[in-house]
């Protein structure tokens, strides 16, 4: 079935530091990609998206590029700052599109 | 305006209690979920409502009954509650079922503690 890989964490960084979280999927066709994002004790929010393959998402700094070719759809920032801090999910919308499938989350955590 | 709420936002009880929690969405979205974030942070799809109608429901005990009485709202009753109940479980709404980029807009979540 469908399935989302993270790196585990926790990543600790300093401020101004260079964020890659890897994210590898396995899935039937070509799925929408996303990240979200949760920050301490809130609910997720959406960081950025990507539809089809080669589409690059961006937001806040954050980029991900959705690369068929090696199933991947890393997380990229050059400059973390400190309320980045938070737990970042990789996730796929299934084949039949009825629900996310998420990976485990990497934890972020940036201090100054 | 909040988009996706949900009440309440921290649940304590007893084993063997039954509760329900409660969720809304005021987007005019179409189709509505329930997750769970257990300790370790795994989130997993529970149910989906599309239209008041379930459209998934993965493998979740009987235990747990979603309710849609209209497509603004999704609530979700547990019996028996049990220690494993635990968790942190999500409401989340979109426009639609599937299609591409479609996005998943979520609710606070509702902390939920069994002793």
């Amino acid at each position: 079935g469908d399935s989302v890989t993270q790196m585990e964490g926790p990543v600790t960084l300093s401020e101004e530091a260079f964020l890659t979280i890897n994210c590898t999927y396995t899935a039937t066709g070509y799925p929408s990609l996303f990240w979200y994002v949760q920050y301490p004790g809130e609910g997720l929010q959406l960081l950025l998206k990507a539809t089809k393959a080669d589409d690059k998402g961006s937001n806040k700094g954050f980029e991900a590029t959705y690369r068929k070719e090696t199933t991947s759809f890393h997380l990229e920032k050059g400059s973390v700052q400190v309320s980045d801090s938070a737990v970042y999910f990789c996730a796929l919308i299934n084949q039949a599109g009825t629900a996310l499938i998420f990976g485990k989350g990497t934890t972020l955590s940036v201090s100054s | 305006d909040t988009a996706v709420s949900q009440t309440p936002k921290y649940l304590v009880t007893q084993m063997g209690n039954d509760k329900s929690i409660k969720c809304e969405q005021n987007l005019g979205h179409d189709t509505m979920y329930w997750y769970k974030q257990d300790s370790k942070k795994f989130l997993k799809i529970m149910f989906s409502y599309n239209n008041k109608e379930l459209i998934i429901n993965e493998t979740v005990p009987n235990r747990f009954s979603p309710k849609s009485p209209d497509k603004a709202h999704l609530n979700l009753h547990i019996n028996s509650l049990e220690l494993g109940d635990s968790a942190v479980y999500f409401c989340a709404s979109s426009q639609r079922t599937g299609g591409a980029g479609n996005e998943q807009f979520f609710g606070p979540g509702t902390r939920l503690t069994v002793l």
